[in-house]
């Protein structure tokens, strides 16, 4: 059974701080990664996927990497701002179609 | 990118009345949506997964006539909520798969919050 675990549970910066977010799966055979961010009371709002053959992905600010072999995945933020306070939600799946297995979380909070 | 609108927001609702969630992918054709509860604080509990024209899978422990899943036509799922009770109050949040999924991965919606009193 594939176990997600994300560290830390929670992580509280000073705003323009650069932070690393940590992922971890037991099981290394996923189809793909995909991070996710959740505002509170809000839905999911996608923000990289990494496909199994990838080992990075980049949008703006925010840096995915993936290494399979070690069941390993970070979110890297550069020049965090307070907008960035939110849950951080790691999730991988094991094949194509097939569910999600969802982490428990990163609570950040950036600090003004 | 891959768009899905939730539907209502928020709704509050008598004890013993039923409520029902829409869940539509707005511009992709989602053959399997999914179904989550999310309790404060907590990460979210996959309680369902639909496939279009075909009965939802249940998670062990979730109620079938209890949470009734349509998945009538490729771009709209519902989740009903039959007899709702104080304890049903929670977060249900609906996604959808993309046939983009390379692209886009899994899309999610905006989120429903059920109060029932």
């Amino acid at each position: 059974k594939q176990e997600v675990t994300q560290i830390p549970a929670a992580l509280s910066v000073p705003e323009g701080e650069n932070l690393v977010l940590n992922c971890s799966f037991t099981d290394s055979a996923i189809y793909n990664l995909q991070w996710f961010r959740q505002d509170p009371g809000k839905g999911l709002t996608s923000l990289l996927l990494i496909q199994s053959s990838q080992r990075e992905q980049t949008s703006g600010r925010l840096n995915a990497s993936l290494d399979k072999s070690s069941g390993r995945s970070t979110l890297y933020i550069a020049a965090s701002q307070p907008g960035d306070s939110a849950t951080y939600l790691c999730a991988v799946i094991k094949t194509s179609g097939s569910r999600l297995t969802f982490g428990e979380g990163t609570q950040l909070t950036v600090n003004p | 990118g891959a768009v899905v609108s939730q539907h209502p927001s928020w709704v509050i609702c008598k004890s013993g009345t039923s409520v029902k969630i829409e869940c539509r992918s707005l511009d992709f054709q989602a053959t399997t949506m999914f179904w989550y509860r999310q309790f404060p604080k907590q990460s979210l509990m996959l309680m369902a997964t639909s496939n279009e024209g075909s009965k939802a899978t249940y998670e062990q422990g979730v109620e079938k006539d209890k949470f009734l899943i349509n998945h009538a036509s490729l771009t709209l799922s519902t989740l009903t909520v039959t007899s709702a009770h104080p304890e049903d109050s929670s977060f249900y949040i609906c996604s959808a798969r993309t046939t983009e999924a390379n692209n886009y991965g899994y899309t999610f919606g905006s989120g429903t919050r059920l109060t029932v009193v």
